[in-house]
């Protein structure tokens, strides 16, 4: 158990409404990385934080903004959801040696 | 980009049996990392490995890093109900902490 928690765990809301999601992890890790999953996809990469405020992006950014403005929590936003970004969102945070360390997931329907 | 590729989707087994699954790139990566997954939740880590032709276990997990560095293998022994899930296998490669995954498969295990 990395100490990752997300919330909230399933949403739905309709197309155009801004949607947050939120990471929250307790042990003080530096990197934290915001993933989609999809049938036929796999984990892709949306963006991820080095440090607090320091952020880049993934290969499916689109859509999608962060933010970090404390160690604690990463904050993923669709500005104005669209069905295409249905799906399952996971946060995970860096371990030691290069490992990653996911959360339970975020269930996202957009209708 | 760089593509781990992993076959086949779908794996079925007998319980009991032993089941490898491989892990191939046309890049070479410094870490190969495998994860499962189990319905409605996070991947969970299961083994890393950091060196070519490192050979490491996990109880009846036992997965190596191919000496080309371009793919890595998992093995399951003996395996087991709980076994089913999906399999992802992941590589880094870079100073950017970022990692590629594959498509997982997804094994399922019969009684």
């Amino acid at each position: 158990d990395a100490g990752i928690t997300q919330s909230p765990r399933h949403k739905v809301t309709e197309t155009g409404t801004p949607v947050t999601l939120r990471c929250h992890q307790t042990e003080n890790h530096r990197y934290m990385y915001w993933y989609r999953q999809d049938p036929g996809h796999g984990l892709r990469l949306i963006h991820y934080s080095y440090g607090v405020k320091d952020t880049d992006k993934g290969e499916v950014s689109d859509g999608y903004s962060v933010s970090r403005s404390k160690t604690e929590d990463f904050l993923l936003t669709l500005e104005s959801a669209t069905s295409s970004q249905t799906s399952v969102y996971f946060c995970a945070i860096k371990g030691a040696q290069e490992t990653q360390y996911f959360g339970p997931g975020t269930r996202l329907l957009v209708l | 980009g760089q593509q781990l590729n992993q076959s086949p989707q779908s794996m079925f087994i007998q319980e009991g049996e032993d089941v490898s699954m491989n892990c191939t790139s046309s890049s070479i990566f410094n870490t190969w990392l495998w994860y499962k997954q189990d319905p409605g939740e996070g991947p969970v880590l299961l083994i890393a490995l950091y060196k070519a032709g490192e050979l490491t276990s996990n109880g009846r997990l036992t997965a190596q890093f191919g000496i080309t560095r371009k793919d890595s293998f998992l093995n399951i022994s003996a395996s087991i109900p709980s076994d089913v899930g999906i399999y992802f296998c992941a590589g880094q490669n870079g100073a950017n902490s970022k990692l590629t995954f594959g498509k997982g498969i997804t094994l399922s295990v019969r009684p």
